[in-house]
């Protein structure tokens, strides 16, 4: 069964910081892997979808990577910012999705 | 183009009862997965559903259905509740199978609380 791992699991930086949020998985059998940001209380929205034969995806500030041999992501973020403030969530995909257990995310004014 | 909608968004219910919930996926999409939020156990897969016919399902009881109808919308059902089934369950749509490698899109959630 596929475990996805999220580390750390808190996270707290000033604002401006670059950050690096991690995630790792047992199966590299995947089709896709999602990096996702989710407000308290709310729905997930989604940041970044990376295809299993891609490298890496940006936009905006963020820029995600994916080494499907070795089963790990990475989420950097750029110049962080209050508005950053939430948990980040990443899914792979093989038969159904699997979600981490989410790094939450703290951004100091 | 609306995004995914969820109802209700909330909902209180005492054990043994059985509830639906209501997911309308992006105009377009025909492929719904269910998701199950926990403090405890994070976000679990239910099932998704992809023309109106059910394409993968999680590890969860009988007790957990759904369905999904021609213009894409689905429902989920639990019957006889137990306190362990409070949770914030999310409704994702896609264009084609989710766990195919399209984007998901998530509507907000219904919160249910069992009492």
């Amino acid at each position: 069964k596929q475990e996805v791992t999220q580390i750390p699991a808190a996270l707290s930086v000033p604002e401006g910081e670059n950050l690096v949020l991690n995630c790792s998985f047992t199966d590299s059998a995947i089709y896709n892997l999602q990096w996702f940001r989710q407000d308290p209380g709310k729905g997930l929205t989604s940041l970044l979808l990376i295809q299993s034969s891609q490298r890496e995806q940006t936009s905006g500030r963020l820029n995600a990577s994916l080494d499907k041999s070795s089963g790990r992501s990475t989420l950097y973020i750029a110049a962080s910012q209050p508005g950053d403030s939430a948990t980040y969530l990443c899914a792979v995909s093989g038969n159904q999705f699997y979600f981490g257990t989410g790094t939450s995310l703290t951004v100091i004014p | 183009k609306a995004g995914v909608t969820q109802t209700p968004r909330y909902l209180i219910k005492t054990r043994g009862q059985q509830v639906t919930l209501s997911c309308s996926p992006i105009s377009g999409h025909r492929s719904v997965s269910w998701y199950q939020q926990t403090p405890g156990q994070g976000l679990q897969f239910l099932f998704e559903y992809f023309s109106e016919t059910q394409r993968n399902k999680g590890n969860f009881p009988g007790r957990f259905s759904g369905r999904q109808f021609s213009n894409s919308r689905s429902e989920m059902n639990v019957s006889t509740l137990e306190l362990g089934d409070s949770a914030l369950y999310l409704c994702a749509s896609s264009l084609t199978s989710g766990a195919g490698g399209d984007t998901q899109y998530f509507g907000p959630g219904t919160r249910l609380t069992v009492l």
